[in-house]
Order: C-alpha cells, then structure tokens, then sequence
C-alpha cells in the first residue's frame, strides 16, 4: 500500500530564512500534488509535478519531483509571515492512467515567526 | 465561477444516527471525491464518483456510501455513526484526467457526541 511521508512534522522558522519540506512515497508514481491549508480552511492546490524532474516555482515557494528517489521536495526561499500554514503532498495512487485517488502526507506545519 | 460548495458546514450528531453531507462540484467538473480529515492529519480517500458510479475506494467500511447525480452533485453518506467518525468530510472536484488537480470544497465539519 502506498504510503506518504513528510518531515518535519512542524516547522518554525523566522523570517528572511530558507527551508525545504521532503515529502517521501513508498511505491512508484509520477504524479504528484503539493497543497496548503490555512486553519480552519480547505486545501489550496499550490502545484503539480507531472513528470521526473519536474520543477515548478511560485513566489517564494518551489517544488520538485525525483521519481527515481520517490521524493518530492518544497523549498520556502526568504520566508515571510504570510506563508504560515500546513502543507501536504499527495500522491496519486498509480503509475500510469488516470486514478485521481490521492494519498496524503501527515503535513507540515509551517510557522513563520517576525 | 463557483467553486467546490459543500452543505452544510457544520453537523452535530450523536452515535448510531445516519447523516448526508452534499457537494456540488466545479463547473465543467465531471469526477468528485470524498476526503475524511481528522484533527491534525492529512485527508484519507473515501472514494470517487464518476459518470454517476464509483469508480475507486480506500480504506473505508461499508457504512460510508455515496452517490453521484446527472448534474455531477454528489452525496455522502454514513449509517450507524461512530465516535470516530468526528472529523472534516471534504469533497474534491476535477476532470477525469489526472493531469489536472483537484479542488476543494471548505468542508463539512461532523462531530458525533
């Protein structure tokens, strides 16, 4: 069964500083989803990673995929109070057709402090 | 252009009762899928409707039941409640195509006294 981790669990960190979030999967997939979630809210979707390699980058934020490693990862580059929130990566369940049955990592729970 | 809407927001229920959450998809949506979130974890998939069937399910019993309309709403339902089954039900819409990322309604917060 395909299993999502991420670490750190929880994340604090000041402002202006830079940090990655892992986010490991135990079977083969090459499609994989990053999201955020403020408290109390639904989960935006921050990026998808279609293929090996793939890199993506939004503002502060940018992810990547390495499908050989089965390891995605989230880089936070100077960040800011604003970008406080957990974030989850998701797996989808195989390789190869369409399933959209993601499998969630534990999150991250990022605080960003002044 | 609405989004995700689920219905309703909030539920109190007590042990042994049934319930159904409701969800209407993204416009031009046509697969939507149900998430249980507990307090402090990630989503765990419940399953996913497409062309009024299920197509996929996780991990879940036979209590939790579903169904999808002609205009691509879908309903959840559980039967017989549980304490665990507290939790935050999201519904999740998208095209067919992987490829794309699904989107989320703000959920439906149950909680079973």
């Amino acid at each position: 069964e395909l299993k999502v981790e991420q670490n750190p669990l929880f994340l604090s960190m000041q402002e202006g500083k830079n940090y990655t979030i892992y986010c490991n999967y135990s079977t083969t997939s090459d499609r994989l989803y990053w999201y955020r979630q403020d408290p109390g809210k639904s989960l935006e979707s921050l990026f998808v990673l279609l293929s090996n390699g793939a890199v993506k980058q939004e503002g502060r934020l940018m992810a990547s995929l390495d499908t050989k490693a089965r390891l995605s990862t989230l880089h936070i580059t100077a960040a800011v109070h604003d970008l406080s929130a957990t974030y989850f990566c998701a797996v989808d369940m195989a390789a190869g057709g369409a399933t959209n049955k993601l499998i969630f990592g534990t999150g991250t729970l990022l605080a960003v402090q002044p | 252009d609405a989004g995700v809407t689920q219905s309703p927001t909030h539920l109190i229920k007590t042990r042994g009762q049934q319930v159904t959450l409701r969800c209407s998809p993204k416009s031009g949506h046509d697969t939507v899928s149900w998430y249980q979130q507990a307090l402090g974890q990630g989503p765990q998939f419940i399953f996913q409707y497409y062309e009024e069937e299920e197509r996929q399910r996780g991990n879940f019993p036979d209590r939790f039941s579903g169904h999808q309309f002609p205009n691509y709403s879908s309903e959840l339902n559980v039967n017989a409640l549980l304490l665990g089954d507290s939790a935050l039900y999201l519904c999740a819409s998208s095209f067919l195509d992987r490829d794309q990322p699904q989107h989320f309604g703000d959920g439906t917060r149950l909680s079973i006294l």
